[in-house]
Formats: structure tokens, C-alpha cells, sequence
């Protein structure tokens, strides 16, 4: 049983495209953290959500908690977007994380 | 940068052996996290630090250990390496003002370990 569900899976855009990455959970959670992975391998955290919408650039996420649902958008994509995102729940004191979205972003 | 460091950063090590992963958070945060991500599974939880002390449990084998110190640089050990080891390990940190906090997390490198 998969706590987290992420989709798409793989997404691939073209350059100045706006995009959505979803996030379904499963548990009550404390926060929702979204994460880029480079191809280098390197993680950056994103957002930390417990509630309503966050902005930062071009990056937007929001959180539905009745719905258990987090969706990160991604306006005017870039060819530098292109990374996996990972979605992340705080449930207690564990921590459980989507497969990962991975996002390709052609000029 | 995210102001946590890891080394080292690659390992390459035999079934089997024992090796120890080192992790030093930001200035000022007192909580510390592992994480493990292989191709199969993805990224795992296996075990928080606050402040000296172990808040919560992962997916952490009984062979894998950690701890963190009085200047709260954490080290994670894993011993009897297995093949199925083989993986990324990350260290991240956050700024927690009690251990039940959530806060933004900022991930190191990562450790990449090869078990052959």
C-alpha cells in the first residue's frame, strides 16, 4: 500500500507551458513537502504546505486537506524545470514519499 | 548550496563490510534526518535526530545504526552490507523549535554507496 500517489508519472513540455504535478495521500497528515530532484542527483525542497497555497516564482502549490490532495503547478516551464518532483508526507513522526513526477521541458 | 554536507560522497565497498556515513546540518538546526533512496524503492525514511536524541523510526534495518553528537553532526552506520544496499543516502536538517516541529527541510548531496 502506497501512502502517497503522484501523478503524472512522466510529463514532457514544451518550453513556456504552464504544468501540474498531483499528489493523492492517504493518511492525516502534519505538512506536505515537495522536492526537485536534478539529474545530478541533488534534492531541493520546494514548499512545506499544512494548509492553503504557496507561492515562490514561478512555482505554486496548493493543498485541498479534506481532499487529501496537493497539486504543484509550474507556470511559463523552462528548460531548467526539468527535473523529478516528489511529493512528501509528514504523518506522526514518519515520513512517506511519491515515486517522484519525473519532468522533461523542451526548448 | 544548502549548508548541510555529507561525505563522503561516493563509497565503494565489499559484501559484507562496515561503513559510516557522516552528516553535519546547517548552523542552528537541531533536528537531522536519513534518508535512503534506491532505484527500486525510492526514497525511504529511516531515521530522525533531535537534538541528540532518536524522535522517530523509519524503514531502518537492524543493521543500520545512527546517532547524532553534542555538536549535532549525525553519522549513520551500516553494517553487513548486502548488494541491495547499494543506494543514495541523504542527510537533512531543519530548524525545530521543539521535536515535534515540522519545518522546512534542506537536504545534503548525498552519500553514493556501491556494495559490490
Amino acid at each position: 500500500k502506497n501512502e502517497v500517489e503522484q501523478s503524472p508519472q512522466n510529463l514532457t513540455a514544451q518550453e513556456g507551458e504552464f504544468i501540474t504535478i498531483n499528489c493523492s495521500y492517504s493518511v492525516g497528515i502534519s505538512a506536505l513537502h515537495w522536492l526537485q530532484q536534478h539529474p545530478g542527483g541533488g534534492i531541493v525542497s520546494l514548499f512545506m504546505l499544512s494548509s492553503g497555497k504557496k507561492k515562490h516564482g514561478r512555482l505554486i502549490a496548493t493543498i485541498n486537506i479534506q481532499e487529501k490532495h496537493s497539486s504543484l503547478h509550474i507556470t511559463a516551464s523552462h528548460p531548467r524545470d526539468s527535473a523529478v518532483y516528489i511529493c512528501a508526507v509528514a504523518f506522526g513522526n514518519q515520513f512517506y514519499f511519491g515515486t517522484g513526477t519525473s519532468l522533461t521541458v523542451i526548448p | 548550496d544548502s549548508g548541510v554536507t555529507q561525505t563522503p560522497k561516493h563509497l565503494i565497498t565489499a559484501t559484507g563490510q562496515r561503513v559510516t556515513l557522516r552528516c553535519s546540518p546547517r548552523s542552528g538546526d537541531l533536528s537531522v534526518y536519513w534518508y535512503q533512496q534506491s532505484l527500486d524503492q525510492g526514497l525511504q525514511f529511516l531515521i530522525q535526530y533531535y537534538n541528540g536524541e532518536e524522535r522517530a523510526k523509519g524503514n531502518i534495518l537492524e543493521r543500520f545504526s545512527a546517532q547524532q553528537f553534542p555538536d549535532l553532526h549525525s553519522e549513520l552506520n551500516l553494517s553487513s552490507l548486502e548488494l541491495g544496499d547499494s543506494a543514495l543516502y541523504f542527510c537533512a536538517s531543519s530548524v525545530a523549535l521543539t521535536s515535534g516541529d515540522y519545518n522546512e527541510q534542506f537536504f545534503g548531496p548525498g552519500t553514493r554507496l556501491t556494495v559490490l
